[in-house]
């Protein structure tokens, strides 16, 4: 297993414009997290899913934003209407999972977003 | 809520010397706690992870201990290189999720 993988790695795009991006987890991993990284500072929880469940979102987590994991395996994430403070990298990370329990996260390469 | 306050950069070393980066915790219950590392380029790398009070995780030289009465995890090392030159993130688990600290970038001169 190559770990997790994101896509696309770069993005570049015009106010308004609506993003999405892709992240496919390790194959045996059920859950499957977001986080958001601005420039200078650590990366912030977004929203996680347990299989095709998401089971929590952050209050950072805009209307504009919506995130999928149709049949538990990949996730997208989705900014509509974007905003130059949407510029980020945006980390995908997986884990084994069970209520509860605290389980290792292994982070993909990100999706660094820039909003003109 | 739970928090992550690690100490602020740049930190500017010469290779060789000792190298402490300050971590605090405020957390409810029994966190895990973590240093995470980014080299430049690169992806989100955990470098030691310990679970419980008084554990001490230790890789690639760097060492931290879980002191739960004084709320720290601080990170050590004896000897830096010019490799280790990379942004340092504190952690701590929170339920499901990580909690980051703001980082610590991390710079080796030879």
């Amino acid at each position: 297993d190559t770990g997790v993988s994101q896509n696309p790695r770069h993005k570049i795009t015009k106010r308004g414009q609506n993003v999405t991006f892709r992240c496919d987890p390790i194959s045996e991993h059920n859950r499957l997290y977001w986080y958001r990284q601005t420039l200078g500072q650590g990366p912030e929880f977004l929203t996680y899913f347990q299989n095709e469940a998401q089971l929590e979102k952050s209050r950072l987590l805009s209307d504009r934003f919506s995130a999928e994991r149709p049949k538990g395996s990949f996730s997208t994430l989705e900014i509509q209407r974007t905003e130059q403070g949407d510029s980020a990298m945006y980390l995908c990370a997986s884990s084994l999972g069970q209520a509860f329990s605290y389980y290792e996260q292994y982070f993909g390469p990100g999706t660094r977003l820039t909003v003109t | 809520g739970d928090s992550v306050t690690q100490m602020e950069g740049p930190v500017t070393l010469s290779e060789e010397a000792f190298l402490t980066i300050n971590c605090t915790y405020t957390a409810t219950g029994y966190p895990s706690l973590f240093w995470y590392v980014q080299y430049p380029g690169e992806g989100l790398q955990l470098l030691l992870k310990a679970t419980k009070a008084d554990d001490k995780g230790s890789n690639k030289g760097f060492e931290a201990t879980y002191r739960k009465e004084t709320t720290s995890f601080h990170l050590e090392k004896g000897s830096v290189q010019v490799s280790d030159s990379a942004v340092y993130f504190c952690a701590l688990s929170s339920a499901s999720k990580i909690i980051f600290g703001s980082g610590t970038r991390l710079s080796i001169r030879p």
